[in-house]
């Protein structure tokens, strides 16, 4: 697509249930990023994938929080359980290969703002 | 770990005029890329310059510059002439550039105002 495409824009839930949250990349980008952002925060990482392997997945606050990227395309953010401390904005970001001789801007998506109640 | 400080939570200017971002950061690498993204009040993030630390030269992208001291650890953004469209929250972010983890780490922020 021409951008990155994340749904649902806005979720509001119920404490304990679990959501699902979909990021669609740029066509042909390799590694795509899942942030986390507060109200009047900078982004805090997450989890990154290069095509299906998850590179990194340090920043997942805890075993509640999974992502996945199956075909190397899509990723979908899981939070089961979720917590009222959960509520926060979800970015996802897509980006060429990083390469020294390579842009690897990070494009990110609108956000899925997620609301638990 | 590499963390990133943005010591100025609010700044304001007036239009037109020049305004200076701070940011430090702390890392072990030698090489590495420093950000800065801008948050306009859309909350998308768009990237506004960036400098790779193996290069002496600041980045500079039209109103846009940096002042790059890598020996400080210093990354600091100046916004010349300044517009009303510059008002948003800017971020300062880091990314080291060895090995396969390319994790990009971001500053809480400065939100700019631009007054006309």
């Amino acid at each position: 697509g021409a951008g990155v495409s994340q749904s649902p824009r806005y979720k509001v839930t119920k404490r304990g249930q679990d959501v699902a949250l979909r990021c669609d990349p740029i066509s042909g980008h390799v590694s795509l990023y899942w942030y986390r952002q507060a109200l009047g925060q900078g982004p805090e990482f997450l989890t990154y994938f290069n095509y299906e392997a998850q590179q990194d997945k340090s920043g997942l606050p805890n075993d509640r929080f999974s992502a996945e990227r199956p075909e190397g395309s899509i990723s979908t953010l899981t939070i089961q359980r979720t917590e009222q401390r959960d509520s926060a904005m979800y970015r996802c970001a897509s980006s060429l290969y990083w390469d020294r001789d390579l842009t690897g801007e990070l494009f990110f998506g609108e956000g899925s703002r997620l609301t638990v109640l | 770990a590499q963390t990133v400080t943005q010591s100025q939570p609010e700044m304001s200017v007036q239009e037109a005029e020049t305004v200076t971002l701070s940011c430090t950061y702390d890392t072990s690498e030698s090489n590495y890329y420093l950000f800065w993204y801008k948050q306009p009040p859309s909350r998308q993030m768009i990237l506004v310059i960036r400098q790779e630390a193996y290069k002496q030269q600041n980045a500079t992208e039209n109103r846009f510059s940096v002042n790059f001291q890598k020996a400080a650890k210093s990354f600091s953004l100046k916004i010349s002439d300044s517009q009303l469209g510059d008002t948003a929250m800017y971020f300062c972010a880091f990314m080291k550039s060895i090995g396969s983890n390319y994790k990009l780490t971001f500053g809480k922020g400065t939100l700019l105002t631009v007054n006309p």
